[in-house]
This record gives structure tokens, C-alpha cells and sequence, in this order.
């Protein structure tokens, strides 16, 4: 089953405007990623968060986690119509695990 | 480096039938998997590997093997393909299962079983 669940399942906003994703999970983890896939391409990873970290920053990407709330946000600040895409967070737990994903946020900036 | 590869790129089969989605690398990495994605789903995994000539199963494995005699190939194998197994299909690969390893993923395979 999906550890992971983003929230707003799709999200419309004009081209300079934040985009905000939320990630719950449900069992204590290793770390939080972020992915990304244009329509019909594979994923790419964008950000990996370790669980004793809060917030991490990556060009516009602003990520945080809090572990207490089993819950994790990506912000995309100054948003860009290549921005479009699909965003998926991934979960994993300790030790040799595998990746969860959640079943993603559909991100559509228009110009 | 050409990353992950997977081939075909589309796929049409009929109830029954069987066929091998084919996935490399060429980075060597240790880890192989693939997972399925279906629209509102999101990507379950269906076979892992930790190396060559072990494999282990995820969340789907029902209807399809795999193996790994190379660390750079892992194939995907549908023995009697299934309506149900209409999906696309992607390969990824990471350094190790250790957990700061991050997933490169391949290009996907659509497929469709009629």
C-alpha cells in the first residue's frame, strides 16, 4: 500500500505565483524525496530530506519536513510554465528499504 | 552515459500473449526495480534487485517474473499477459538500497493489452 498521500491532487496557478504540495505518511522513516515527471517522461529526482532534518532549500525548491506530523511540504517559489509537471513524494524507512511513493500532485502554471 | 534504457517504448499485446520489457544501465548501479503506473495510482513496485542473481518482490509482483544475471540488465518478464497489466511500466536504478540513494528513472514502456 502507499505510504505517501500529496495533497492538492491538482493544482492550477499563474506563471510568478508559490506552488505548495503536501506528503503525509504513515509509518516513521529514513528520509523524504521529491520527485518530478513531465507528461510522459520518467521521474527525476528533485530534493531528498533526512528525517532529522526540518527544512531544506534547493534553487526555488523549499522543503520541510516534520516528522511528528508524519508530514513533509514542497514549496516552488516564482513558479514558470516549465514548471508543469506531475510532482511525487517518496518515502523510506530504515535500514535497506525501498522506496514508497505517493500517487503525486498534478502542478499546472499558466502564463 | 546513456542512464537508464528501456525498450519498446510502446507496446500493444493481446490476452495471453507473453514479451519481456527490457531495461538497462550503465552506471552500475546495484539496485534495480520497476513499478507500474497507473492514472491515479501513482507508481507501485512491482520487482526489485539488489544485485545480480538476487531478486525480491513488491508491492504487485503477481503476473510477472524477473531476473538479473548482469549487473546492467534487468528485464521484465509478462508470461500470459492481462487486460489488468495495461499500464506504463518504468525500470529505475539507484547506487545501493542504502537510504540516501536516489532513483534514476528510465524513459517508461506503454503498454497495452487488448
Amino acid at each position: 500500500s502507499q505510504q505517501g498521500e500529496e495533497d492538492p491532487q491538482a493544482l492550477s496557478i499563474q506563471e510568478g505565483e508559490n506552488a505548495t504540495m503536501n506528503c503525509s505518511y504513515k509509518t516513521s522513516i529514513n528520509n523524504l524525496q521529491w520527485y518530478r515527471q513531465n507528461s510522459g517522461r520518467g521521474l527525476v529526482h528533485l530534493i531528498l530530506i533526512r528525517s532529522n532534518e526540518r527544512e531544506k532549500h534547493s534553487g526555488r525548491l523549499r522543503v520541510t519536513l516534520d516528522t511528528s506530523k508524519k508530514s513533509s511540504s514542497l514549496l516552488i517559489t516564482a513558479s514558470r510554465a516549465a514548471d508543469t509537471a506531475s510532482y511525487f513524494c517518496a518515502t523510506r524507512g530504515s535500514g535497506y528499504s525501498t522506496l514508497t511513493f505517493g500517487k503525486g500532485t498534478m502542478l499546472l502554471v499558466s502564463p | 552515459n546513456a542512464g537508464v534504457t528501456q525498450t519498446p517504448k510502446f507496446q500493444v499485446l493481446k490476452t495471453g500473449q507473453s514479451m519481456t520489457l527490457q531495461c538497462a544501465q550503465d552506471m552500475n548501479h546495484e539496485y534495480m526495480s520497476w513499478y507500474r503506473q497507473d492514472p491515479g495510482m501513482g507508481l507501485r513496485l512491482i520487482h526489485y534487485s539488489v544485485g545480480a542473481g538476487i531478486t525480491d518482490q513488491g508491492e504487485v509482483p503477481n503476473g510477472y517474473n524477473v531476473s538479473r544475471s548482469t549487473t546492467e540488465d534487468f528485464p521484465l518478464r509478462l508470461l500470459s499477459a492481462a487486460p489488468s497489466q495495461t499500464s506504463v511500466y518504468f525500470c529505475a536504478s539507484s547506487p545501493t538500497l542504502a537510504g540516501q540513494d536516489t532513483q534514476y528513472f528510465g524513459p517508461g514502456t506503454r503498454l497495452t493489452v487488448l
